[in-house]
């Protein structure tokens, strides 16, 4: 089955760091894009940023909001990807999903279950 | 960035009746390219969400076809024939030309 498994969410205080994992299986992930968005009660579906595939040399983009505080890494040997977060906020609290972006269609056509991330003192 | 208005926020329908939801986008979303990059999502309760549409009306793999979308430029709609119980959830649109990516506020189908 084509899937992502997102892992690592939790809580951590204002400041602190969390790295999530996104797991895929059923498919190779370093050839293909995938993005991480974030969903809150207040602000909805947020975008975070996407790391492009191997072919792409693993380029990214960052919302404004996390530029210079989330990294993305790829690990093929674990066929998975993570999501360093540093500097957390109370407002990064959400649940965090990746999807894989496919470009023909514009779109996500798979989404991961997320994990949920929680920054309070 | 582009800013993404959907309309109703909510919207009670009943059985086997039609639903419409529209999305207004702050400038043009087509792309250089061509390629009007506006898709909608469905999100129901306690699930991730899930491809509906692509590229303005483009059912995604699976998508009963009594979902459609239609629009171009600015003005989007995405359109049910005739609601179902399973379509209860939040939809969304969302932007793929530009960076960042943008959705828009979600509008809740539920059913009267």
């Amino acid at each position: 089955e084509v899937q992502l498994v997102e892992s690592g969410g939790g809580l951590v205080q204002p400041g602190g760091s969390l790295r999530l994992s996104c797991a895929a299986s059923g498919f190779t992930v370093s050839d293909y894009y995938v993005d991480w968005v974030r969903q809150t009660s207040g602000k909805g579906l947020e975008w975070v940023g996407r790391s492009r595939s191997k072919a792409k040399s693993y380029s990214t983009e960052y919302a404004a909001s996390v530029k210079g505080r989330f990294t993305f890494s790829r690990d093929d040997s674990k066929n998975s990807l993570d999501l360093q977060m540093n500097s957390l906020k109370i407002e990064d609290t959400a649940v965090y999903y990746c999807a894989r972006y496919r470009g023909p269609l514009g779109s996500f056509d798979i989404w991961g279950q997320g994990t949920m991330v929680t920054v309070s003192s | 960035d582009i800013v993404m208005t959907q309309t109703p926020l909510s919207s009670p329908v009943t059985l086997g009746q039609p639903a419409s939801i529209s999305c207004r986008s702050s400038q043009s979303l087509v792309h250089s390219d061509g390629n009007t990059y506006l898709s909608w999502l469905q999100q129901r309760p306690g699930q991730p969400p899930r491809l509906l549409i692509y590229k303005i009306s483009n059912r995604f793999s699976g998508v009963p076809d009594r979902f459609s979308g239609s629009g171009a430029g600015t003005d989007f709609t995405l359109q049910i024939s005739r609601v179902e119980t399973e379509d209860v959830g939040v939809y969304y649109c969302m932007q793929a030309t530009q960076f960042p990516h943008t959705f828009g506020q979600g509008t809740k189908l539920e059913i009267k």
